[in-house]
């Protein structure tokens, strides 16, 4: 099983809302990772974690919330979003230092 | 700042032929260096990577090409189909191989 997966697939919300972006896998990586991605754009790194403790912050805006409950889970928590935080969020996952895995992402639009 | 880039943002080739697509970077303490596929819709897909104590890997139909001297890594196409449209980015480890830049990718188009 080589499979990173992300829930929701896409999401709509407002400026005021609390919603959370899921990511899965099985593969007994112990590194996990969030990225942005705007259209036409490449991915840019927001967070890693590594053995369940954040190790990387790219100086991403408080209002993005990562949580890591366990290997195999990573969660990024959003509140109060600008319409500019609309992106492609892709979650990836590694062995150590090897290869990243990436998930299909989750569409997210802010109104 | 240190930055991964790429010569031609867009590759049209006829299916068939074999494409070519090239990445330029200048961080020379760069170690690890990885080819990605993005389909439209979809997250990046590994394709190929190569460390630095090598100068070519070859993989089913794709090659990479890693020339140290002039910071220079492309990504060979063998053969190329109407499902290798698609973009592609070529990445770099920066800081560990944990943190990964991409570049601003090469968006190949496979006339039929």
């Amino acid at each position: 099983d080589t499979e990173v997966t992300q829930t929701p697939k896409h999401l709509v919300m407002g400026m005021t809302n609390k919603k959370s972006l899921k990511c899965e896998q099985h593969m007994g990586h112990r590194a996990m990772y969030w990225y942005k991605q705007k259209a036409k754009k490449p991915p840019e790194l927001m967070f890693v974690y590594s053995y369940e403790k954040l190790s990387i912050n790219e100086s991403v805006p408080s209002r993005f919330s990562p949580e890591c409950p366990n290997s195999s889970l990573l969660n990024l928590h959003l509140h109060a979003l600008q319409p500019e935080d609309s992106a492609l969020y892709l979650c990836a996952s590694s062995q150590a230092e090897d290869t990243q895995y990436f998930g299909p992402g989750t569409r997210l639009t802010v109104l | 700042g240190e930055s991964v880039g790429l010569h031609l943002p867009t590759l049209s080739v006829q299916e068939g032929d074999n494409s070519i697509i090239n990445c330029a970077y200048s961080n020379s303490a760069s170690d690890y260096f990885i080819w990605y596929k993005q389909e439209s819709g979809k997250g990046p897909q590994f394709i190929i990577d190569i460390r630095s104590n090598m100068d070519k890997r070859q993989g089913q139909r794709v090659t990479v090409l890693l020339n140290k001297t002039v910071k220079h890594l492309s990504l060979q196409i063998a053969a190329t189909q109407p499902g290798d449209s698609a973009v592609y980015f070529c990445a770099e480890n920066s800081g560990g191989y944990q943190k990964v830049t991409f570049g601003i990718g090469t968006k190949l188009q496979v006339i039929p």
